[in-house]
């Protein structure tokens, strides 16, 4: 089995809809990540959450809300979709030292029509 | 805040030969790690190599090998012997390590390799 789940896979969407992203992992690590991708863009950093109690901002917060339901388990949701939050959406959960590794879901690709 | 950057969008290379792909970063921080990744098709993203600031040895794994320059924070990636299976987005990151804050990635924008046969 995967290390870390994400559902669903692909999704379309109406502008205006909310949607949840949902992401789960089986590496028992306390630090979960959410990180949106576009071309030219890379990586960034939407939210991210060091315990279940512990949720932060990342880089591209606006119009995103997150919640952790339990150590391996932590959603992405979009409140009233727009089209240029059209992307590819990673979760990810990491380790400390000494390799500080990051393991990544196999991404979901929204689409807002 | 750190930066990363890939100032090459796009490379190519024929199979068989070596490909260096540029990466800079911009950071006041002393204790952190750099990485490679590779995103291909499947757009999995897998870790292809991982360099600790405070070694100075160049980390090399198998046909992959990095040039860490710390002083003019530069950090490429070569691949020797390049393969078809090597086309894919390759990414920089730099991570801050240490402290309570350890583990949220910055990356840079990526770099499209394609290896010809």
């Amino acid at each position: 089995d995967a290390d870390v789940t994400q559902t669903p896979r692909n999704r379309i969407t109406k502008t205006g809809k909310r949607i949840m992203l949902e992401c789960s992992q089986t590496k028992g690590h306390d630090r979960m990540y959410w990180y949106r991708q576009d071309p030219g863009l890379g990586l960034r950093l939407i939210y991210y959450s060091f315990d279940v109690k512990d949720i932060n901002k990342g880089e591209i917060s606006d119009g995103y809300s997150v919640s952790r339901q339990a150590q391996a388990k932590f959603s992405l949701s979009l409140e009233s979709a727009i089209p240029n939050q059209t992307a590819l959406y990673f979760c990810a959960t990491s380790g400390g030292f000494p390799t500080y590794e990051q393991y990544f879901g196999p991404g979901t690709r929204l689409t807002v029509t | 805040a750190q930066t990363v950057t890939q100032s090459q969008p796009e490379m190519s290379v024929q199979e068989a030969e070596t490909v260096t792909l540029s990466c800079t970063y911009d950071t006041s921080e002393n204790n952190y790690y750099l990485f490679w990744y590779k995103q291909p098709p499947s757009r999995q993203m897998i870790l292809v190599i991982r360099q600790e600031a405070y070694k100075q040895q160049n980390a090399t794994e198998n046909r992959f090998s990095v040039n860490f320059q710390k002083a003019a924070k530069s950090f490429s990636l070569k691949i020797s012997d390049s393969q078809l299976g090597d086309t894919a987005m390759y990414f920089c990151a730099f991570l801050r390590a240490g402290g309570t804050s350890y583990g949220k990635l910055t990356f840079g924008q990526g770099t499209i390799l394609t290896v010809h046969p």
